[in-house]
């Protein structure tokens, strides 16, 4: 039980355009999701709380317009890197928080992207 | 630690050894961390976690060890096979809750020869 799912794996585009990248939790209902991004050998930095239903919370430095949270559903949030540059090539992971449980986060296998 | 754009050390051991990996903090409030597994194209995997009442916590085939006077902590992973093979971070929750958002260490990759 609790998989988090996310879609795609792997993406490849042209600078200048827009990436959406879903996370699912496929088992449990997550009301709040947490989105990383890691650069190759180093660690996992988080970018942004996501809250359902609600604005999602940015760390400092993260640019709210550049990177798009959706979370419109209990298992579904979205992460889209708008007009994409190669430097925002990197591994998104996203993980989830189990609702009415003290779990720790479950994490989804991340989404490569690779800009041109 | 906290990586701020650091790359990651390194343990290589041979199949059979045990393997210690060891991550330090700053903040003496702090009162209960987690260890992660991260193979490569994956998302980090939940190892062992504990809280600061404890000194030791074992689970199968690794030991976490606290000490709370020096702000570190370490995971001993008993004879190391190669598929434990991965880069593994500390990790501690925010607000002491095992749910939190996560602040993650420097990390270590860990390389076991067969």
């Amino acid at each position: 039980g609790a998989v988090v799912s996310q879609h795609p794996s792997w993406v490849i585009c042209k600078s200048g355009t827009s990436v959406k990248i879903e996370c699912r939790s496929l088992d449990f209902q997550a009301t709040t999701m947490f989105w990383y991004r890691q650069f190759p050998k180093q660690s996992l930095m988080l970018m942004a709380t996501s809250n359902e239903g609600s604005k999602a919370t940015y760390e400092q430095g993260v640019e709210k317009d550049k990177f798009l949270i959706n979370h419109a559903s209990l298992t579904l949030s979205t992460l889209t890197v708008t007009s994409a540059h190669p430097e925002d090539s990197s591994f998104y992971i996203c993980s989830a928080r189990p609702n009415y449980s003290n779990q720790p986060q479950h994490f989804g296998d991340g989404t490569r992207l690779s800009i041109l | 630690g906290e990586s701020v754009g650091l790359h990651l050390p390194t343990l290589s051991v041979q199949e059979g050894d045990n393997s210690i990996i060891n991550c330090a903090y700053s903040n003496s409030a702090s009162d209960y961390f987690i260890w992660y597994k991260q193979e490569s194209g994956k998302g980090p995997q939940f190892i062992i976690d504990i809280r600061s009442n404890m000194d030791k916590r074992q689970g199968q085939r690794v030991t976490v060890l606290l000490n709370k006077t020096v702000k570190h902590l370490s995971l001993q992973i008993a004879a190391t096979q190669p598929g434990d093979s991965a880069v593994y971070f500390c990790a501690e929750p925010s607000g002491g809750t095992s749910y939190g958002k996560l602040t993650f260490g420097q990390g270590t990759i860990l390389t076991v020869h067969p």
